[in-house]
């Protein structure tokens, strides 16, 4: 069984900084998709950034980008230029066909 | 596009009541999941349709929790009877190959209290 580990219970920014959250799982599987959400207290969880394992370019969208280490079983989140609207939880999730399994979350707040 | 729909958005209940969810996915989207996130951890799947067959129920407790989701498009979780431990947000989505199937998209949940 596929296990997403998110180590970062809380993480906190100031604004206009940059900031990392941590992301390990675990898997056999050699083809899978991995995923950053973003939930903030309405509870929507709204899809931050898409990687494909096959891929080995790291995927990118306009602040947020991953380091996606394969290898290493490890998926990071970067978060540059921080912005208050950015404060949310935020869950790293596998999914492999269409079984997505999702880690235990990490708390980010940004700070004027 | 209209996304996914929950109902209720809240439901406070005691004890041994029951309860029930309803979630209608977007239109045309084949699969339909129902995730559990208690306080504090991520969405746990509970219940995955395609179409209106069950691909994976392995972790709903069986005992008290049921789904149905005939004609394929919505669907319904219910809990009989509810207990202390199943306070949670309730989390449906639905995914479609056309779509990319590989992206779920998720409704507001269902926060529920049990008292």
């Amino acid at each position: 069984a596929q296990t997403v580990t998110q180590s970062q219970p809380e993480m906190s920014v100031q604004e206009a900084e940059t900031v990392t959250l941590s992301c390990t799982y675990d898997t056999s599987e050699n083809n899978y998709y991995l995923f950053w959400y973003k939930q903030p207290p309405s509870r929507q969880m709204i899809l931050v950034i898409r990687q494909e394992a096959y891929k080995q370019q790291n995927a990118t969208e306009n602040r947020f980008s991953v380091n996606f280490q394969k290898a290493a079983k490890s998926f990071s989140l970067k978060i540059s230029d921080s912005q208050l609207g950015d404060t949310a939880m935020y869950f790293c999730a596998f999914m492999k066909v269409d079984d997505m399994r999702f880690g235990a979350g990490t708390r980010l707040t940004v700070k004027p | 596009e209209a996304g996914v729909a929950q109902s209720p958005r809240y439901k406070i209940i005691e004890k041994r009541q029951s309860v029930a969810f309803w979630c209608n996915p977007i239109s045309g989207h084949a699969t339909l999941y129902w995730y559990q996130q208690i306080l504090g951890q991520g969405p746990k799947l509970l219940i995955q349709f395609q179409n209106n067959g069950v691909v994976d129920d392995s972790q709903l407790p069986k005992d008290r929790f049921s789904a149905e989701r005939l004609k394929g498009v919505d669907s319904t979780l219910k809990i009989q009877p509810a207990k202390l431990e199943d306070s949670a947000v309730y989390l449906c989505a639905s995914s479609s190959p056309g779509q990319g199937h590989e992206k779920l998209f998720f409704g507001s949940g269902t926060q529920l209290s049990v008292l």
